[in-house]
């Protein structure tokens, strides 16, 4: 069965800083793999996705992630964080086949001014 | 579009109760997705849609929970009788046929049963 790991909970990092937010996956076939971010109270967003080709993925609000399948990691990252950026980010996973996905447990993002 | 279209958004109900969630999919979007989300067990998928033919309700917690797509646009999720346990914001989710999309969600109901 497919599984995402999210390692840290929560990640504190002052505005202005870089950030650098993990995710590992667990699944035999080839993965399509997801960022998403949850503000309070809201809906998750689409941060960005990576499905082939170019390991290195852009997406929206500065952020990007890389897809290292010899890692199984997924790793999300922004060179400089924003106040706004402050919320929970959610790694998941997906395959042609299976249609559903599967989410990591979450990152709970502060941000210090 | 307006997005996926939940409601309520927020519903308190007394134990025993029936609890009725709604959903509006993205106009066009082959599958719907229900989710659950608490803080003791995160984001979980209960069923989801292909069609409006339920394809797998293995994450359904029990019998008391149901769900319906009784055409492309619209969803249901019934919980009868509701429990506190079932306290939760519930999602409803989005996605087009072909295999390289992501889901779009929308913005949740969160239940309170007391």
């Amino acid at each position: 069965a497919q599984s995402v790991t999210q390692p840290d909970i929560h990640i504190t990092v002052s505005e202005g800083a870089s950030l650098e937010l993990r995710c590992n996956y667990s699944y035999g076939a080839t993965p399509y793999l997801f960022w998403y971010v949850q503000s309070p109270g809201q809906g998750l967003q689409l941060l960005l996705k990576y499905f082939s080709g170019d390991t290195l993925v852009q997406g929206i609000k500065g952020f990007e992630a890389e897809f290292k399948r010899s890692q199984s990691s997924f790793n999300l990252r922004k060179p400089s964080v924003h106040w706004s950026d402050a919320a929970e980010y959610f790694c998941a996973v997906t395959s042609g086949s299976a249609r559903q996905l599967t989410f990591g447990s979450g990152t709970q993002l502060t941000v210090l001014p | 579009d307006a997005g996926v279209i939940q409601s309520p958004r927020h519903e308190v109900t007394e134990m025993g109760q029936e609890v009725t969630l709604r959903c509006k999919p993205i106009s066009g979007h082959d599958y719907l997705f229900w989710y659950r989300q608490t803080m003791m067990r995160g984001l979980e998928l209960l069923i989801y849609f292909n069609n409006n033919v339920p394809i797998d309700d293995s994450g359904m917690p029990e019998d008391r929970f149901s769900a319906k797509m009784p055409n492309a646009s619209f969803s249901t999720l019934k919980i009868q009788p509701s429990e506190p346990r079932d306290s939760a914001v519930y999602f409803c989710a989005s996605s087009l046929r072909t295999v390289n999309t992501e889901a779009f969600f929308g913005q949740g109901t969160r239940l309170t049963v007391v």
